[in-house]
Parts: structure tokens; C-alpha cells; sequence
């Protein structure tokens, strides 16, 4: 059973464009949602994150925007740059007894000029 | 500070041979993870270890996959009799106490011939 649900799983974005993808989760009990960016034969870094608390979390060229209702999230990247061309990750876990994270299957984003 | 240490970097096994992974957490980190990552997947879970404790090993095989964190020295992954669908990247993450970050490592590039 998929608890977190990543779409696209591949995504091409003219540079300057706006990059979203898309999570969705099943467990209500989740708390925390972080993003994470992968480039290749490196290890996953987090890019921002959100609580429940909130429904939409910018950081930089980064948002995140939260819908508890729909058991949804997504992260937009405006102006898309082609260094932004990596594979990110939703995730989500529930912080309470530091369980660990779940995670999407990934999208794979590239920016092209 | 570095970052979460992880070696070696790639490790090529036959299959029936043992493969052993390293990782030292951040300084101060005292919860290490373990996650696997299979070719176009994201990242599963394996287990979560506290100082000479395995809080949770959910997501690791019954058998052949152990995991300890003593009390001095990094963590170890141990895979015993190696098989082909061993093959994969192995990350460790590590965070402080009362923190929703993991921070992750490069990962060891397990290839099993």
C-alpha cells in the first residue's frame, strides 16, 4: 500500500516557467511534509517542509501549498532555472516517536532553456 | 560540522558474500535511519536506531539485513549472502532529538554481481 502519491513522474519546464508537483497522502495522522531535492549520486536534501498547521509555506523560489481536506500537497518552483533539474520527493511522517519518513516515488524535473 | 559520513561510496559484492555499510551521523545526532532506494523509486524505510537500540525495524527483510549503532563507532547495515536484488543505493539520515529534519548522507551504491 502507497502511502504517499507523487505525480508527474517525469516533468519538462522551459527555463523561467513555473515546475508543480504533486502529493497525496492517506494517513491523517501525518504531520509534517517536507520536500526533498536528489540530484544524481548524491543524497536526497531537504528543500522546505511544511506542518498542517499552515496551507502554503514560501521560501525563495520555493512553495508549498497544503490541503488538510483533500489529503494534498504540492510544490511549485517559479522561474524555473535549468540548475533546478533534479529529482525531488514528497514525503510526509508523523513527528510524534521520531517515526520515519514516506515517501513518494519521485518526479524527475527537467528545465530546459 | 560535517555532514552524515556514509562508506564506503560504491561496494561491489559477488553474490553469497557479505556487504557491511557505514554511517556516522551528524555530530550530536543521536537517531540514525536507514532507507534503500531502488532504480526510478523513492526511498523505503528499513530500520531507525538510537544509540545501541533498534527502535524500529519495520522495513527490513526477515532475514539476511541486520542493523546496530553502538555506543562508539558509526552505524552499521549488514547485508549477509549478498543476492542480485540486494542491488541498490542504501542512505542513512540522522537527527538531533525533538527535530523533524533528517538530514541524509550520500548513500553506498550497493552493486551485487
Amino acid at each position: 500500500q502507497q502511502q504517499v502519491k507523487q505525480s508527474p513522474q517525469s516533468l519538462i519546464v522551459q527555463k523561467g516557467g513555473i515546475s508543480i508537483i504533486n502529493c497525496a497522502y492517506e494517513n491523517t495522522a501525518f504531520d509534517y511534509f517536507p520536500w526533498y531535492q536528489q540530484f544524481p549520486g548524491k543524497g536526497p536534501a531537504l528543500l522546505i517542509a511544511i506542518r498542517p498547521d499552515v496551507s502554503e509555506k514560501k521560501e525563495g523560489r520555493f512553495t508549498i501549498s497544503f490541503n488538510k481536506s483533500a489529503k494534498q500537497f504540492s510544490l511549485h518552483i517559479m522561474d524555473s532555472q535549468p540548475g533546478d533539474s533534479a529529482t525531488y520527493f514528497c514525503a510526509a511522517r508523523l513527528t510524534s516517536g521520531n517515526t520515519p519518513l514516506v515517501f513518494g516515488k519521485g518526479t524527475r524535473l527537467s528545465v530546459i532553456a | 560540522n560535517a555532514g552524515v559520513m556514509q562508506n564506503p561510496r560504491h561496494l561491489v559484492r559477488r553474490r553469497g558474500q557479505e556487504a557491511r555499510l557505514r554511517c556516522s551521523p551528524m555530530k550530536g545526532h543521536s537517531h540514525v535511519y536507514w532507507y534503500r532506494q531502488l532504480p526510478e523509486e523513492g526511498l523505503k524505510f528499513m530500520v531507525y536506531l538510537q544509540k545501541e537500540n533498534i527502535i524500529d525495524e519495520s522495513g527490513m527483510p526477515k532475514e539476511r539485513f541486520s542493523a546496530e549503532f553502538p555506543k562508539e563507532g558509526p552505524s552499521i547495515l549488514r547485508i549477509q549472502q549478498v543476492v542480485r536484488g540486494d542491488s541498490a543505493a542504501y542512505f542513512c539520515a540522522s537527527s538531533p532529538d525533538s527535530s523533524n529534519e533528517q538530514f541524509f548522507g550520500p548513500g553506498t551504491r550497493l552493486t551485487v554481481l
